[in-house]
């Protein structure tokens, strides 16, 4: 069955960075993209971008300000998520989903979540 | 960017009960590209609807959804105990996606 996995929980201070990971199995990774959401505590859900699988083609939120770079590695079928220079309001649960690979439409299935704590 | 308005942002029903849950663009959704999702508490969210009226793979034929333009609905037409969660509206017409802030269904 199509599952994401997503890497662990991770708790770091602010002007760090932050590398999530997130593991395709189950289906084709070079046939789909990639989406990213993020959901503050107690919040609702926010898109922060996409990534094809096929091109490697981004389509990042602008809320973000550049501070958000997702890559894939095809050959283990994962991608990644890296938020630089942190601050306090990044603290979420960051998801993953599958979506298109030609640009972003609905996000089915989706990851577990990760929990990114950005604290002093 | 469009803005997705959610309405109610909580619903009180019982089991048996037709729920209907709004959403409301502040610009035209173009083709119906509007999905829907449920989220109950500690999980990810599920994919219910796409396309506006669409059901996704595996789910009950007692979830609908409805609309165009800038006016959506999802109605659930008996509630089941397992129905009580949050659910979220989300437009793929534009960049940024876009996700309502959500309608809390719960129990009366």
């Amino acid at each position: 069955q199509v599952q994401l996995v997503q890497s662990g929980t991770e708790v770091t201070k602010p002007g760090a960075s932050v590398k999530v990971s997130c593991k395709a199995s189950g289906y084709t990774f070079t046939s789909f993209g990639i989406s990213w959401v993020r959901q503050a505590p107690g919040q609702g859900l926010e898109w922060m971008g996409w990534i094809s699988g096929y091109n490697g083609y981004t389509d990042y939120a602008q809320k973000l300000h550049g501070r958000v770079t997702l890559t894939t590695d095809t050959s283990t079928s994962t991608a990644y998520m890296e938020l630089t220079n942190l601050k306090s309001d990044d603290t979420a649960v960051y998801y993953c989903a599958r979506d298109q690979s030609s640009s972003s439409i609905w996000f089915d299935p989706w990851g577990q979540g990760t929990l990114v704590t950005v604290s002093s | 960017e469009i803005v997705l308005t959610q309405s109610p942002g909580t619903l009180s029903l019982s089991p048996g009960e037709r729920a209907t849950l709004s959403c409301r663009a502040s610009q035209s959704v173009g083709s119906g590209y509007l999905a829907w999702y449920q989220q109950k508490p500690g999980q990810a969210p599920r994919l219910l609807i796409y396309g506006a009226s669409r059901r996704a793979s595996g789910i009950p034929d007692r979830f609908s959804g409805s609309g165009s333009g800038t006016d959506f609905t999802l109605t659930i037409s008996r509630l089941e105990p397992e129905d009580f969660a949050v659910y979220y509206c989300q437009q793929y017409s534009n960049s940024p996606r876009t996700f309502g802030q959500g309608t809390k269904l719960q129990i009366k």
